[in-house]
């Protein structure tokens, strides 16, 4: 059983560069999330999807895009990076019933 | 405002019981959640609460005040591999968790 899958699970990026972080799930979960977790905050939500075809805005979303053409997908995009999107990224999907998240294992973005 | 507190870090020893609190002020409550984190690795569940009152699951206990905005997360018979970051998490009145900083255990032997 996959879960959720991230890639890549590390990444060295120079500023001003495009970047996408892949988000797979196979549990045909409605809800998708993207959260960073930086050291000494909690995780901070920047975008969320509560279905196919849906996308919103979290607490963070300035400097990401997403989109969300089916259920299994959720990338995000960085336009043009910048350090302070120097982060650990994590996609989630929730179980409507229980309200439960499943994280994908992160992704570590270094911009520089 | 919304708010999770919960302390930065605390140290126990291995075997004892210990007690991560949380208290919160959000815009309405659908329920309360804890997480474990690894150093290193993803959230994993632990509990959710949305009654009032203590739900037991194996060595972990997970208790909620409504009222209090406070919840607390008891670990007995501590172990080494309970060494982890604890997160917790509020569903707020427009479903959206709000997320505590997370409180980092540290198990000593």
């Amino acid at each position: 059983i996959a879960g959720i899958t991230q890639a890549p699970t590390s990444q060295i990026l120079a500023a001003g560069r495009r970047m996408t972080l892949r988000c797979t799930q196979d549990m045909r979960h409605n809800a998708m999330y993207w959260y960073r977790q930086d050291l000494g905050l909690g995780l901070r939500l920047i975008h969320y999807s509560n279905t196919a075809g849906t996308t919103g805005k979290g607490e963070v979303p300035d400097g990401y895009s997403v989109s969300r053409a089916n259920t299994d997908d959720f990338p995000l995009t960085l336009a043009s990076a910048v350090p302070s999107q120097t982060s650990v990224y994590f996609c989630a999907s929730s179980d409507t019933n229980t309200g439960e998240l499943f994280f994908g294992e992160g992704s570590r973005l270094t911009v520089l | 405002g919304q708010n999770i507190d919960q302390p930065t870090e605390m140290t126990a020893t291995e075997g004892a019981i210990v007690q991560i609190n949380c208290t919160y002020q959000t815009s309405g409550f659908n329920g309360l959640f804890w997480y474990q984190q690894h150093a290193g690795e993803a959230p994993t569940f632990l509990s959710y609460n949305v009654l009032d009152g203590l739900e037991e699951k194996g060595r972990f206990s997970s208790f909620l005040s409504r009222s209090k905005g406070y919840s607390y997360l008891l670990l007995k018979e501590l172990q080494m591999k309970d060494s982890a970051s604890y997160l917790c998490a509020v569903l707020d009145s427009n479903y959206q968790l709000i997320w505590g900083a997370g409180t980092k255990l540290i198990i000593k032997p």
